[in-house]
């Protein structure tokens, strides 16, 4: 079975620009997270969707983060525009249908941003 | 909102025991759970207790769960030089994470 799929692996730009993430889960997986991860803490989730619905995205700084899952199989997430404390590792993780918590999710390797 | 907090850094000489700690405050959680992240990689789920159970044990790895103390850790019997990698226990009611331990192994 494939795992999740994300990329880019590595980006790097300047504040101020634009920049995207993309995330493929693993097939038949009705539940996608996105998290953010800074260098030396735990991953913060960002936004939770259930298939193509938001559940949650109480942590997402909607000034400039930007989500969606159409079709609700893959996922991109958008930064616009980008400040230095951004830089961080940007995990997406699937699970299963009709399931939660976080040992049913499967993490992708993660997108690493680089805002100079 | 709810913290889980966990030391840092852990050295420990491969074939000695670790133990990674951890507290938490969110006494509503069905579950806690151990992750481990190597360099480069992703999350992978290590193993889980549920807040019912006082220990779990699962090959090298054994899970102490005190309810009364909010505290959790985790067990390496045996630790090997692959087993250095980060640490996050995690309380699934609102998906938090520690900040993560890092383990290192000696040869």
């Amino acid at each position: 079975e494939a795992g999740v799929a994300q990329s880019p692996r590595y980006k790097i730009i300047e504040k101020r620009q634009s920049v995207a993430f993309w995330c493929n889960p693993i097939s038949g997986h009705a539940t996608l997270y996105w998290y953010q991860q800074i260098l030396g803490q735990g991953p913060k989730l960002l936004i939770q969707f259930q298939n193509n619905g938001v559940v949650d995205d109480s942590q997402l700084p909607k000034d400039r983060f930007s989500a969606e899952r159409l079709k609700g199989v893959d996922s991109t997430l958008k930064i616009q525009p980008a400040k230095l404390e951004d830089s961080a590792v940007y995990l997406c993780a699937s699970s299963p249908t009709g399931t939660s918590g976080v040992h049913t999710q499967y993490f992708g390797p993660g997108t690493r941003l680089t805002v100079l | 909102g709810e913290d889980v907090e966990q030391s840092l850094f852990l050295s420990v000489r491969e074939g000695d025991s670790s133990v990674i700690n951890c507290t938490y405050t969110d006494s509503s959680s069905t579950y806690l759970y151990w992750y481990k992240q190597e360099p480069g990689a992703g999350l992978q789920l290590l193993t889980y207790i549920f807040s019912n159970m006082d220990m779990k044990q699962d090959q090298r790895l054994t899970v102490l769960l005190n309810k009364k103390d909010k505290h959790l850790s985790l067990r390496i019997a045996d630790t090997q030089t692959g087993d250095s990698a980060i640490y996050f226990c995690a309380s699934p009611n609102d998906m938090r994470f520690g900040a993560g331990t890092r383990l290192t192994v000696k040869p």
